[in-house]
């Protein structure tokens, strides 16, 4: 079965700082990579599909690569709105989130 | 501005079936380029993806699903639903409609979330 490991479940940062969220894969999956972005309480939001293609609408502080079975979420500069939970997904697979929070 | 909204009962008893309608407004249900996605959420957990049905059917469950839930879509009246059977305290969530796009199988656009109970 396909696993999906997220890194780190959890960080602390400031504003401003660069972030950066780390999705395996224990298979190849190609770019089918999708990011997104869960606030308290709401309905996620898609951040980046094919591991680098920013949805319309998100702010370009937010970008995706790839690296093999390694794909990355970075936000370049941290913005107060941007204490959240983000999930990777492939398929019918997330990853088990990773928390942002304010240092 | 495509929208779904989640309806359905919010609190179900053990052993029964669980069921919930995405309402989609804004846009059509029928399109090939899109399915419809039911994801849950456990409280204070991580998203767990359901399944998926196409307009005109056709269906793709998670394997950890598949022998306890029903999808089926309503073309007429523009929405789809999701039945689980025989529920447990561990079915209680968050439940999530979203569409997803059928190529790259993102999620786009999302319900607000209905919380569904198991308890009796």
């Amino acid at each position: 079965d396909l696993q999906m490991t997220q890194s780190p479940s959890s960080l602390s940062a400031s504003v401003g700082d660069r972030v950066s969220i780390t999705c395996r894969a224990s298979q190849s999956i190609s770019d089918y990579l999708n990011w997104y972005q869960q606030q308290q309480g709401k309905a996620p939001k898609l951040l980046i599909y094919a591991a680098n293609i920013l949805q319309s609408g998100v702010p370009s502080r937010f970008s995706g690569s790839r690296s093999g079975a390694d794909f990355t979420l970075t936000i370049s500069s941290l913005q107060p709105e941007d204490f959240a939970t983000y999930y990777c997904q492939h398929a019918w697979t997330f990853g088990q989130g990773t928390k942002v929070e304010i240092k | 501005q495509l929208q779904l909204q989640e309806s359905g009962s919010g609190l179900v008893k053990p052993s029964q079936t669980l069921s919930l309608s995405c309402a989609v407004s804004g846009g059509s249900i029928t399109s090939r380029e899109y399915s419809w996605s039911w994801i849950r959420q456990p409280p204070g957990k991580g998203l767990e993806w359901i399944g998926y049905i196409y307009d005109v059917g056709n269906t793709v469950f998670n394997p950890s699903f598949q022998s306890r839930v029903t999808l089926s879509v309503d073309r007429s009246n523009n929405q789809f639903s999701l039945m689980v059977s025989s529920v447990t305290a561990a079915d209680t969530a968050v439940y999530y409609c979203a569409r997803r796009r059928s190529n790259y199988g993102y999620h786009d656009h999302w319900g607000q979330g209905a919380l569904v109970t198991v308890s009796s």
